[in-house]
């Protein structure tokens, strides 16, 4: 059974950086790209980016530009999630997720979220 | 980059009734979009790829149509379980996005 693992709930002072964490199982990793979505409380998605655990081959939406960092780790099968000089504007949870679609085996898998809260 | 306008923000209706939700981009994605159903607490479910193909498991009840820029889904007759905000996604271009959402209400 597939399943993503976040991490934590994060609270971090504005200005501060986060790591998200979300660890695959059930699958293999290398298969599927991992795409990154937020939503802050109340609001809609936001689409943050999309990484391929096979080749490293990222894309970032252009907000997040110059402080997203997305990573993969195929040993550990885990995808991270970096972003820095955190405001409030930022407190959303964020989602690891393999969106593709049929005949693809995965297509809607979702992790739990993460929370990040940014306050003073 | 590409960027997605749903309407109406707010539909409110009732069980029966038909819906139709829209999306519009600002420049072709040819029929690359999705569509999402959200309920309250949870993550997003996949309802419809390449703008008009369910998801296995997604009821005939829906249907969504368009290519280019503009997109609707809607729903023939709203059942209890369909209220929740909707989202349509572009896959056509990176990076993606994600429309505003709609949300389908009891009238």
């Amino acid at each position: 059974q597939v399943h993503l693992m976040q991490s934590e709930a994060e609270v971090k002072e504005p200005g501060a950086s986060v790591k998200v964490s979300c660890e695959a199982s059930g699958y293999t990793f290398t298969s599927y790209g991992i795409t990154w979505v937020r939503q802050a409380p109340g609001q809609g998605l936001e689409w943050v980016g999309w990484v391929d655990p096979n080749n490293g081959d990222k894309h970032y939406a252009q907000k997040f530009q110059g402080r997203l960092t997305m990573t993969t780790d195929t040993f550990a099968v885990t995808a991270s999630l970096e972003l820095t000089s955190l405001t409030s504007d930022d407190t959303a949870m964020y989602y690891c997720a393999i969106l593709t679609k049929p005949p693809a085996e995965l297509y809607d898998s979702w992790g739990q979220g993460t929370l990040v809260t940014v306050s003073s | 980059e590409i960027v997605l306008t749903q309407s109406p923000a707010t539909l409110s209706l009732s069980p029966g009734q038909r819906a139709t939700l829209f999306c519009r981009a600002n420049e072709s994605v040819s029929t690359y979009l999705a569509w999402y159903q959200q309920k309250a607490g949870q993550a997003p479910r996949l309802l419809m790829y390449d703008a008009s193909t369910r998801v296995p498991g997604t009821p005939a009840r829906f249907a969504g149509r368009g290519s280019g820029t503009d997109f609707s889904l809607s729903i023939s007759s709203l059942e209890p379980e369909d209220f929740a905000v909707y989202y349509c996604q572009q896959r056509s271009k990176w990076p993606l996005a994600f429309g505003g959402g709609t949300k389908v209400e009891i009238k």
